[in-house]
């Protein structure tokens, strides 16, 4: 079975702060991504990366930035805290296309970031 | 500029009948679809996908039909569950190296016993 684990499951910051948010998938994906959940607006890739140390924005990338330094490993900055960005976070990953059925994604648990 | 949409928010049925939750998209480029099932407190599960030479996919209880004339999918669950409660979000790849999804906004699904 395929395990995507993010660090926390809540977190509360401060306006300013700089939030950091790990994600870890076990199984030797090339592709992960990062989302954000919001009421009404369905999920919204912020930024993906589909190799080490690769990276590429997503829809919504503004006032986030990423780090792939291992393959495992998908971490996700909020470089300024904002208010704005209280939301759902899940993180997921992927097979390359060939590999299995094209579009499917396996998520973690998911983060809930209240920014105060 | 919403590249999916499911204009339903909510969809409360009855366990037993049918549930239908709707998508359309605006890219007649579109090749891949997926319906994915989030419950609370969990990230999101794949259900089920059809690919753009078909239009219909089946499995089980779940058959996701696609009309790719009116750019519109749709999700069957006959019959429906009291588990099956949950969102549903409709998802299609925009870039098929990357494996790059685009969801809707979700459909809350509410079985009544």
């Amino acid at each position: 079975d395929v395990k995507v684990t993010q660090s926390s499951r809540y977190l509360v910051k401060r306006t300013g702060e700089k939030v950091f948010l790990e994600c870890v998938q076990d199984m030797d994906h090339e592709n992960m991504f990062w989302y954000r959940q919001d009421p009404g607006l369905g999920l919204r890739l912020i930024y993906f990366s589909y190799d080490v140390k690769m990276k590429e924005k997503g829809d919504i990338p503004e006032g986030y930035s990423v780090s792939r330094e291992k393959k495992e490993r998908f971490s996700l900055i909020l470089e300024s805290a904002s208010t704005n960005q209280t939301s759902m976070y899940l993180c997921a990953s992927s097979l390359p296309p060939g590999t299995g059925v094209i579009g499917v994604q396996y998520f973690g648990p998911g983060t809930r970031l209240t920014v105060t | 500029d919403q590249q999916v949409k499911q204009n339903s928010p909510s969809l409360s049925v009855q366990e037993g009948r049918i549930s239908i939750l709707n998508c359309d998209y605006t890219n007649s480029m579109f090749d891949y679809f997926l319906w994915y099932k989030k419950y609370p407190a969990e990230g999101p599960t794949f259900l089920i996908s059809i690919s753009s030479i078909k239009d219909k996919n089946e499995d089980g209880r779940f058959t996701v039909f696609l009309n790719k004339s009116a750019k519109h999918l749709s999700l069957h669950i006959v019959p429906s569950q009291p588990g099956d409660s949950a969102v549903y979000f409709c998802a299609v790849v925009t870039h098929q190296g990357a494996q790059k999804l685009v969801f809707g906004q979700g459909t809350r699904l509410t079985i009544n016993p």
